[in-house]
């Protein structure tokens, strides 16, 4: 079964250090999301990306934070100027029409 | 909007036992409905999906959940649980539409324990 891949599955990074996190969609996706998990929270929904574009964004997709799919096929998150609240697990998912998203395995972003 | 609520943080239960992980939700359009299954380091695993027609979908791993409009429910039940199930489960909403965002309720964790 086709699977969304996410790199690196662990980033240690100083506070005020910019990351990217990347993820490589299943190949006939159209839609592509990424979500955020901060430690014994629940899942939530950061942003949402289609045709080239922004969907839709949630209050925590402030300015720091920018998503693009630069070649075609992978799809990045882009923190910059990274503050200790960022530290959480980002979690790639990628869709098609009304099916069901399918997750990567995520990468767990610690900032010191 | 939408949002879904998951009425027990932790259920523990003996081996081979039934299960019922509750979950309700709120939306002021129609939506589809999941399960989710989350094991310790890992990412967000489908279990079972409420898109249409029969309002009791059977899932991975020998789990179901029934629909219930009227209630706003989707509890996902197993009728004998193992070990390896031991796990956090999210149940999450979407509305109709290729790009909508899931909705996750706070989690269950399910302790199965010998």
């Amino acid at each position: 079964e086709p699977e969304v891949t996410q790199t690196p599955s662990h980033q240690v990074t100083q506070m005020g250090q910019e990351v990217i996190l990347r993820c490589v969609p299943i190949s006939n996706h159209l839609y592509f999301y990424w979500y955020r998990q901060i430690l014994g929270q629940k899942v939530e929904f950061l942003v949402s990306f289609y045709n080239n574009e922004i969907s839709e964004k949630s209050e925590i997709f402030d300015d720091q934070f920018s998503v693009e799919r630069p070649d075609g096929s992978n799809f990045t998150l882009k923190i910059r100027s990274t503050k200790l609240e960022d530290s959480a697990m980002y979690f790639c998912a990628t869709g098609q029409d009304n099916q069901p998203q399918h997750f990567g395995d995520g990468t767990r972003l610690s900032i010191l | 909007a939408q949002s879904v609520t998951q009425l027990d943080s932790q259920v523990p239960v003996f081996e081979e036992a039934p299960v019922e992980l509750r979950c309700n939700y709120s939306s002021s359009v129609s939506v589809y409905l999941f399960w989710y299954v989350q094991y310790p380091n890992q990412g967000l695993q489908l279990l079972l999906k409420y898109l249409s027609g029969s309002t009791l979908v059977k899932g991975i791993n020998g789990f179901e959940a029934e629909f219930n409009k009227s209630q706003t429910s989707f509890h996902l039940r197993k009728p004998s649980v193992h070990i390896s199930d031991t796990a956090e489960y999210f149940c999450a909403v979407r509305g109709m539409g290729g790009y909508n965002k899931l909705i996750f309720g706070a989690g269950t964790r399910l302790a199965v324990h010998p």
